[in-house]
Formats: structure tokens, C-alpha cells, sequence
């Protein structure tokens, strides 16, 4: 089956603007997760929802930053006046939901903030 | 707070020598860990998990890990390494909150 799928795989974009990335989970999948990497580090957790709702969002680094997934399946990470700090791999994942459920990760957006 | 350390940022090894890297962890609970391997331009894919159950667990690829209470450590090994091997390896504990939290990574060189 397919697996999560993100787009674009690469996005390019000025300081100051506004970027949307996408993210399409495994179908079924109820829980999405967000994570950033940054070069030469382990990806770091932005923000988890259950089915429509924002779990958690403890690791949005600030107000700039916010995602959507309005009806449980599709996530849109949305980051506002894009800073060069924000250049990194975005990394999203899905899980059936349960417990320890593994984590099935997409193969990223790439963006780079000139 | 749950945190992993990986210790060495990179491993080279011979083809069909064995591979070791390791993975330290702090918890203050019973942790789930988690290995995760990463080829250039893909996404992560998991090798293996420990959910509390055996210690010693068995992934893909050959590998296996083995969770030491006593070290905290989940250590990755596996008997003899291939060319494909060469990746970033990442280990991860699941915290509370079901985030995963992941250590700074290594990267496996294998020497032919």
C-alpha cells in the first residue's frame, strides 16, 4: 500500500514569506506527527494530532508556525515570514493511533529560507 | 525528561565485520525505544522496537538490539556488515506524550 507521502519534496523560498507544506498520512492512520531536522541532527518533534485535533503542539518553536488537519487525514504545516533558521528537512509521520504504534515516516520537504 | 545519546557521530567498518552502535537513554519510566535507519534522500524506516517485552529484540536487516536496565543502553548490532548497511542510524525513546524523541544520529561507513 502506499506509504506517507509529502509534497513539494523541495521548496525554495525568500525570507519574509509564506510557505505551506503538505503532508498525505497512510490511509486509516488516525494519529499525524511533524517533526523538523536540521543538518547533522536527529529530527526533532514540532507537533502530534488525533484524528482532527492538535494533541500536542509543545514543540512549535514559535507563533510563526502552525498546522492544520481539518479532517483527519491530510496536514498542511504552515510557517508564516519565513526566517533563514527555518531551513531543514520537515519530516512528517503517521501511526495507527494506539499506544506504541510505530511511526511511519514520510520522505520529507526540503526547505530552504535564502 | 526522556533523552537518547548516541555516542560516535560516525562508525566505519569493513564489509563482514561486526557493527555496533550505540544508544544510552534517561527515563524516568519504563522507556520504549526504538532504532530507525535513514539512506540519503529517503525517509526514516524503523529496524526495530523494545515495547517491555523480550530484551533482546530482532529487527530487519539483521539487526538486533538489546535493551540493559542496568546500563541503559539499547545498543544496535549486527554480526556481519554489507555495503548496503551504509546509512544514518537514529535511536529514539517515546515519550509520554507519544513524540519521539531522537538522538544526534550515526552514520554507518562500510569499508569494502
Amino acid at each position: 500500500g502506499a506509504g506517507v507521502s509529502q509534497t513539494p519534496s523541495n521548496k525554495v523560498t525568500e525570507k519574509g514569506k509564506y510557505v505551506e507544506l503538505r503532508c498525505d498520512p497512510i490511509s486509516g492512520h488516525t494519529a499525524l506527527y511533524w517533526y523538523r531536522q536540521s543538518l547533522g541532527q536527529g529530527p526533532e518533534f514540532l507537533i502530534y494530532f488525533q484524528g482532527t485535533g492538535a494533541a500536542d503542539d509543545s514543540g512549535l518553536p514559535n507563533d510563526r508556525f502552525f498546522a492544520v488537519r481539518p479532517e483527519g487525514s491530510v496536514s498542511t504545516l504552515k510557517i508564516q515570514r519565513t526566517e533563514r533558521g527555518d531551513s531543514a528537512v520537515y519530516l512528517c509521520a503517521s501511526s495507527q493511533g494506539q499506544g506504541t504504534d510505530t511511526q511511519y515516516f514520510g520522505p520529507g520537504t526540503r526547505l530552504t529560507v535564502l | 525528561a526522556q533523552s537518547v545519546t548516541q555516542l560516535g557521530s560516525h562508525v566505519s567498518v569493513s564489509e563482514g565485520a561486526l557493527v555496533l552502535l550505540r544508544c544510552n537513554y534517561s527515563s524516568s519510566v519504563p522507556p520504549y525505544l526504538f532504532w530507525y535507519v535513514q539512506y540519503p534522500n529517503q525517509g526514516l524506516q524503523l529496524l526495530l522496537k523494545y515495547t517491555s517485552a523480550a530484551t533482546l529484540v530482532k529487527g530487519i536487516n539483521g539487526f538486533e538490539a538489546e535493551f540493559k536496565k542496568s546500563e541503559t543502553s539499547f545498543h544496535l548490532t549486527k554480526p556481519s556488515a554489507h555495503m548496503s548497511d551504509a546509512a544514518e542510524y537514529f535511536c529514539a525513546v517515546l515519550t509520554g506524550r507519544r513524540a519521539l524523541t531522537f538522538g544526534s544520529g550515526t552514520r554507518l561507513q562500510v569499508q569494502p
